[in-house]
């Protein structure tokens, strides 16, 4: 079956440093790969997401790279903020494009950023 | 973007009991909405997708019996856990897609959970 895997946390980092947040998939066929954010009495929001392999989904300066070979979606910001202190979920869907579809998410990576 | 409310944000009742859930989606209508199950430091599991006018297609290994959904509306879907238990303790959230052919959405939208403690 299909099996997302992010490290786990908390993970601490000073504002402006460079965030990395890795994630590997396993699935069959093409799946489609997401980050969503969760901040803190909120539901999850989609942060960015790729439908194919090479895609790049960005939003708000974070970054992911679809990449097929290592079957990856590591999640990237160059200069993190307070403000992105928050929980973090990649996830999968078992189809292309993925908004009606189920979705199978890693353990999220809480961030936290010290100014 | 998209609003989902939940209803209760948490709640606690005896074992043996039912309660009752609510899912809406307050600004768009919603055909699907999923139902997903959170353990602590534990992942999202899918337990099951609800589709309005039809019943519900649930995952491997979720009793149907107990975790009864009705989705009555475009808008509203309600997961029923049925002679609660203990280990049915947990955070149920809920999503409901936006999208379809002539819409510029294709995404799921999440609630914010409710926590549930089964004594």
């Amino acid at each position: 079956g299909n099996s997302v895997t992010q490290m786990e946390g908390p993970v601490t980092l000073s504002e402006e440093a460079f965030l990395t947040i890795n994630c590997t998939y396993t699935a069959t066929g093409y799946p489609s790969l997401f980050w969503y954010v969760q901040y803190p009495g909120e539901g999850l929001q989609l942060l960015l997401k790729a439908t194919k392999a090479d895609d790049k989904g960005s939003n708000k300066g974070f970054e992911a790279t679809y990449r097929k070979e290592t079957t990856s979606f590591h999640l990237e910001k160059g200069s993190v903020q307070v403000s992105d202190s928050a929980v973090y979920f990649c996830a999968l869907s078992g189809y292309s494009g993925g908004g009606a579809d189920g979705l199978t998410f890693g353990k999220g990576t809480h961030l936290i950023i010290q100014p | 973007g998209a609003v989902v409310s939940q209803h209760p944000s948490w709640v606690i009742c005896k074992s043996g009991t039912s309660v009752k859930i609510e899912c809406r989606s307050l600004d768009f209508q919603a055909t699907t909405m999923f139902w997903y199950r959170q353990f602590p430091k534990q992942s999202l599991m899918l337990m099951a997708t609800s589709n309005e006018g039809s019943k519900a297609t649930y995952e491997q290994g979720v009793e149907k019996d107990k975790f009864l959904i009705n989705h009555a509306s475009l808008t509203l879907s309600t997961l029923t856990v049925t002679s609660a238990h203990p280990e049915d303790s947990s955070f149920y959230i809920c999503s409901a897609y936006r999208g379809g052919l002539l819409s510029s959405y294709n995404e799921q939208f999440f609630g914010p959970g409710t926590r549930l403690t089964v004594l």
